[in-house]
């Protein structure tokens, strides 16, 4: 079946750094993308849409400048969250859709990302 | 009004009991429907899609009632294995994807 692999599955980096995520479709063409970011104990928060080959729609509150998402392919999509701070310490998970999937949204894997 | 809501929960049963989740959707465009279930610090998993006719898989059945905006989700026989968080998702009408906060059921021997 369809599968969305999401890598790294855990980060830790020092305040003021980058950090990529990326999200792959193993078996069939994402042509949308949705990244997510979850604090313990609350709901998923979608925090942007991403179709193949366009700029990423981010949710309100949510800075595109500060969470960079490209969708160059059908098969990849990455997060990056640059200058992380400590608030940023979250769970990130991606999703995605197209064909191939059968009309239906796979998840990654998640990546718990720890800021020092 | 949030776009999703759902049973607020937490939900305490005892094995072998049926329970039953709502959520409500505030769109009414959205196109697709699905529950999915949570365990702790892991990702979302599809559970089951939901469609007009209703469906059923197993002791799950899901229903949706366009008229009054909302999706349910009805669990048969609890086992302790169903214990997680049940989320329902609703997709509108320009593709956009909207959880509602999760419903946590504990299944109790």
């Amino acid at each position: 079946g369809a599968v969305v692999s999401q890598h790294p599955s855990w980060v830790i980096c020092k305040s003021g750094t980058s950090v990529k995520i990326e999200c792959r479709s193993l078996d069939f063409q994402a042509t949308t993308m949705f990244w997510y970011r979850q604090f313990p104990k609350q709901s998923l928060m979608l925090m942007a849409t991403s179709n193949e080959g366009s700029k990423a729609t981010y949710e309100q509150g949510v800075e595109k400048d500060k969470f960079l998402i490209n969708h160059a392919s059908l098969t990849l999509s990455t997060l990056t969250v640059t200058s992380a701070h400590p608030e940023d310490s979250s769970f990130y998970i991606c999703s995605a859709s197209g064909l191939g999937s059968g009309n239906t949204i796979y998840f990654g894997e998640g990546s718990w990302l720890t800021v020092v | 009004r949030k776009e999703v809501e759902q049973d607020p929960g937490p939900f305490n049963v005892p094995e072998g009991a049926t329970v039953a989740f709502n959520c409500t959707y505030s769109n009414s465009a959205s196109q697709s429907f699905f529950w999915y279930r949570q365990d702790c610090r892991k990702e979302p998993k599809l559970l089951m899609s939901v469609y007009s006719s209703g469906n059923e898989d197993g002791r799950f059945t899901a229903q949706l009632n366009r008229a009054s905006q909302y999706i349910s989700l009805l669990i048969r026989d609890s086992k302790l294995s169903d214990s997680a968080t049940y989320l329902c998702v609703v997709i509108g009408n320009n593709n956009d994807m909207r959880f509602g906060a999760g419903t946590r059921l504990t299944v109790k021997p």
